[in-house]
């Protein structure tokens, strides 16, 4: 079955430290991946995805993701952390099922940033 | 930007009660999704809708229907809430294919 892993729970950096969040996917396909944010009191907001092509990709707030597919592996990392970072991080899979599109997301990661 | 506006961020109800959870966006999204978070289980899917008056089960429906009567405006129902339905609901919106899902803020229900 399709499945998304993230090993690591809670994580503490401090700031202006270098961040990588690991997530490991178990899908037979070629993966659709995904990371997002979910700031306190707030819903999910996309940080970045990869569906194809370069397997290191960009996304918002200084964040990028590697895709491996040897490792079944798609970290986030950020070279250096800021205070405004602290948040909790999904990783997810998009599949086909069934005829129609859905993600399956990770545990998440909640990142506390020290000053 | 796309807006998915959930009508309650906090609620309160007793067991047994029928509780309708609302979800309306505004980008004339097709795909609208029920999403409950719980800590260490991350977003689990309970419900999807693809057009009007559409539906499809997810991976946690038991306990929960839903309602798309208008393309806009999709909505979750606990027929008989229970203690075990406590828990964040999210609402998400999307446009075809696997492009990103926008998220409402959520609602904190909690049955007692």
């Amino acid at each position: 079955a399709q499945s998304v892993t993230q090993p690591d729970i809670h994580i503490t950096v401090s700031e202006g430290a270098s961040l990588e969040l690991r997530c490991n996917y178990s899908y037979g396909a070629t993966p659709y991946l995904f990371w997002y944010v979910q700031s306190p009191g707030q819903g999910l907001q996309l940080l970045l995805k990869y569906f194809s092509g370069d397997t290191l990709v960009q996304g918002i707030k200084g964040f990028e993701a590697e895709f491996k597919r040897s490792q079944s592996s798609f970290n986030l990392r950020k070279p250096s952390v800021h205070w405004s970072d602290a948040a909790e991080y999904f990783c997810a899979v998009g599949l086909f099922s069934g005829g129609y599109n859905k993600l399956i997301f990770g545990a998440g990661t909640r990142l506390a940033v020290h000053p | 930007d796309v807006k998915v506006t959930q009508s309650s961020r906090y609620l309160v109800k007793r067991t047994g009660e029928k509780v309708f959870l609302e979800c309306v966006q505004d980008m004339d999204h097709e795909n609208m999704f029920w999403y409950r978070q719980d800590p260490g289980l991350g977003l689990r899917l309970i419900y999807f809708s693809y057009d009007v008056k559409m539906k499809e089960k997810g991976d946690i429906p038991e306990g929960y229907s839903v309602s798309r009567e208008k393309k806009e405006r999709f909505s979750l129902i606990l027929e008989s809430a229970s203690t075990n339905q406590t828990s964040m609901y999210l609402c998400a919106s999307r446009g075809t294919g696997l492009e990103k899902l926008f998220f409402g803020s959520g609602t904190q229900l909690s049955v007692l």
